[in-house]
């Protein structure tokens, strides 16, 4: 199993839709999760951390679930700015935390 | 705030030949990471150095691939010699000492194709 999965995509949706990604990861003492966005040709920028109490920026929001050992985003009233790739992103436990992205979810909003 | 230099942006070469790509992080920043991007695969990490000492370099080829950071701040990837599958975006990263590892501030990237 791959410490980090997601659905390769695309996602195709229409403007205003609103669409979430959820992301799974193997180790169950993982400690911090995050979504990375990356636009076509361009490299990743970080989105948003995610708590295990949720966390809402603007129109995303992500969530933890730690029993499922998956992270979900969630885009409402999508815009065409929001096409790119999200990429999850699992930091591991112990002494040096290791960081380990999954294979990022495309998203294509369309007019 | 000037973000992570990389060098050369584009690169052309044929397989068993040598490449070298550079890396200058963000001032002051004390981990510097190198990463391979396939096309459709998410960032893979090569190695992690804080300040000039490598934290991890597990998944790095060491037959082939070669890292190092001389006096803490910029960094040099070498790759001797190029493999077809070698073909990838080479991503620098930069984070401040102390910052959880996901602060990570990324270069544009080195496109490398090996033909």
């Amino acid at each position: 199993r791959k410490e980090v999965e997601q659905d390769p995509g695309p996602f195709n949706v229409p403007e205003g839709a609103t669409v979430a990604f959820n992301c799974t990861y193997s180790n169950s003492a993982s400690q911090s999760f995050f979504w990375y966005r990356q636009d076509c040709r361009k490299e990743p920028k970080l989105l948003m951390s995610v708590y295990s109490s949720g966390n809402e920026d603007g129109r995303f929001t992500a969530q933890l679930n730690r029993a499922s050992q998956y992270i979900s985003l969630l885009i409402r009233d999508s815009k065409l700015s929001d096409s790119a790739t999200y990429l999850c992103v699992v930091e591991g436990s112990g002494g040096y935390q290791k960081v380990t992205f999954g294979i990022g979810t495309k998203l294509q909003v369309i007019p | 705030e000037a973000g992570v230099a990389q060098s050369p942006r584009y690169k052309i070469i044929e397989k068993r030949q040598s490449v070298a790509f550079w890396c200058n992080p963000i001032s002051g920043h004390a981990t510097l990471y190198w990463y391979q991007q396939i096309l459709g695969q998410g960032p893979k990490l090569l190695i992690q150095f804080q300040n000039n000492g490598v934290v991890d370099d597990s998944q790095l080829p060491k037959d082939r691939f070669s890292a190092e950071r001389l006096k803490g701040v910029d960094s040099t990837l070498k790759i001797q010699p190029a493999k077809l599958e070698d073909s990838a975006v080479y991503l620098c990263a930069s984070s401040p000492l102390g910052a959880p590892s996901y602060e990570q501030y990324f270069g544009p990237g080195t496109r490398l194709t090996v033909t």
